[in-house]
């Protein structure tokens, strides 16, 4: 399974935009990136995902680099709401069902 | 509110107790999950089922039994737990493969006492 890296805590601004990397060197051509977030204890919260182009919705936008080694979500207006960890994962697939392994994440404060 | 229900929310139990976690999702979705989150740790998965067939099975302890008896619903028996199996417990579900995300419910916290 491919292995994600990503910074374990970060800062932001309320108001500004937060910007959270994630590296996945080893990702396969047809493995997908997914972004999900976790607040304090509850289940965990789809925001976004891709294959390799670039995707917005109305959480979040998603870059994804052209050798597809490494992605940054990105919250455009952060809000204290946003507080939470956020996972970045490669998605496998065994026998349709998706394997999603959570890394230990990126915990992300915004400050007011 | 993601569609997928889990009960009880919170449980008490001790080692030689039975009791049984459920989980149940009416979002059309056939495969379904079992995490387990320790105090500051990652999501650990458990179990997957892919059209009520188990196909991964992380060296779960015996101790944990999951049960599908159809795609809507899912089931963890827990017997003989042990105090550091305390966790919360998260159920997902999904469509299979493609373009497609997990939803999760909002877990059970359980304590083993």
């Amino acid at each position: 399974d491919a292995k994600t890296t990503q910074p374990p805590s970060m800062d932001c601004a309320e108001g500004r935009a937060a910007n959270l990397p994630c590296n996945h060197s080893t990702i396969s051509g047809n493995e997908y990136v997914y972004w999900y977030r976790q607040i304090h204890s509850q289940g965990p919260q789809y925001i976004i995902h891709g294959l390799k182009n670039n995707e917005t919705n109305e959480m979040a936008s998603l870059i994804i680099t052209e050798d597809r080694k490494s992605s940054t979500l990105i919250l455009p207006h952060a809000t204290l709401r946003d507080t939470a960890v956020y996972y970045c994962i490669v998605r496998v697939i065994i026998q349709g069902a998706q394997k999603l392994v959570f890394g230990q994440g990126t915990r992300l404060t915004i400050n007011p | 509110e993601t569609g997928v229900t889990q009960t009880p929310r919170h449980l008490v139990m001790g080692m030689t107790n039975k009791k049984s976690l459920k989980c149940e999702q009416h979002l059309g979705h056939n495969a379904m999950y079992w995490y387990k989150q320790s105090a500051k740790k990652p999501l650990e998965l458990m179990f997957v089922y892919s059209l009520e067939e188990r196909v991964e099975n992380n060296s779960v302890p015996s101790r944990f039994s999951p049960e599908c008896p159809n795609s809507s619903h899912l089931f963890l028996h827990l017997h003989t737990l042990q105090p550091e199996d305390s966790a919360l417990y998260l159920c997902a579900s999904s469509h299979m493969g493609g373009n497609t995300e997990a939803f999760f419910g909002q877990g059970t916290r359980l304590t083993v006492v």
